[in-house]
């Protein structure tokens, strides 16, 4: 079953900070998240693995709450660039790398 | 520019003809996925292979589609007899095996208008 995200859409002013949430039915053994800009490809931002850290890179974050069966993307000081649709990805069962987008969050950063 | 190269990038076509695209990965890549994708949604898994092996194939997939990697390098993806509801951008991956290593790269998709 598809991980459902929230919001569905954002609009942020430059600066601002914005969450994202991934939560899915089924338990999550691995997390991966992506931007998609519009026209363009998804590209990766991080993984998150079951019992791992949580991972930053630079001023986006995010979490894995096991328990919950739930992710999260973190979004500090936004800019420009972070405009897009971002979409988490689960593993469906641990080793078989075969993954399930989540329903997408539409962000966009306003100058 | 991700290294993984996808031919052709628009392809529009009549219902019912054959489609066939291409995709190159990463060339110490692999682990090879397809995926369909369609406005406003998440990539949809299709398939994916590792080296030459195709491992798990969608149910969603029905017999028209076909995919194949000869010799663990480029992969093809056929659909026959196309229908309206084909049309999507049609999406590569590719990653490295090892497990904290494979994020996926997505190529630029090849997007099929069925006419």
């Amino acid at each position: 079953q598809q991980p459902v995200q929230s919001p569905q859409a954002v609009i942020l002013r430059e600066g601002e900070d914005a969450v994202i949430n991934c939560s899915s039915s089924k338990a999550l053994y691995s997390v991966h998240w992506y931007r998609q800009k519009h026209g363009e490809a998804p590209v990766f931002l991080m993984i998150l693995l079951k019992g791992g850290e949580q991972k930053g890179h630079e001023k986006i974050s995010a979490s894995f709450n096991e328990k919950k069966q739930q992710s999260s993307l973190y979004l500090t000081a936004s800019q420009l660039s972070y405009s897009g649709t971002y979409f988490c990805g689960t593993e469906v069962y641990p080793g078989t790398y075969k993954y399930i987008f989540g329903t997408g969050t539409r962000l966009k950063v306003l100058a | 520019d991700t290294g993984v190269s996808q031919d052709p990038r628009h392809k529009i076509t009549k219902r019912g003809q054959n489609v066939t695209f291409r995709c190159d990965p990463i060339s110490e890549h692999n682990r090879l996925y397809w995926y369909r994708q369609t406005l406003g949604q998440g990539p949809e898994f299709l398939t994916y292979f590792q080296n030459e092996a195709q491992l798990e194939k969608s149910r969603l997939l029905s017999d028209r589609f076909s995919a194949e990697r000869p010799k663990g390098s480029f992969s093809t993806l056929e659909i026959q007899r196309t229908e309206q509801g084909d049309s999507a951008m049609y999406l590569c991956a590719s990653s490295l095996g090892e497990r904290d290593k494979y994020e996926q790269y997505f190529g630029p998709g090849t997007r099929l208008t069925v006419t």
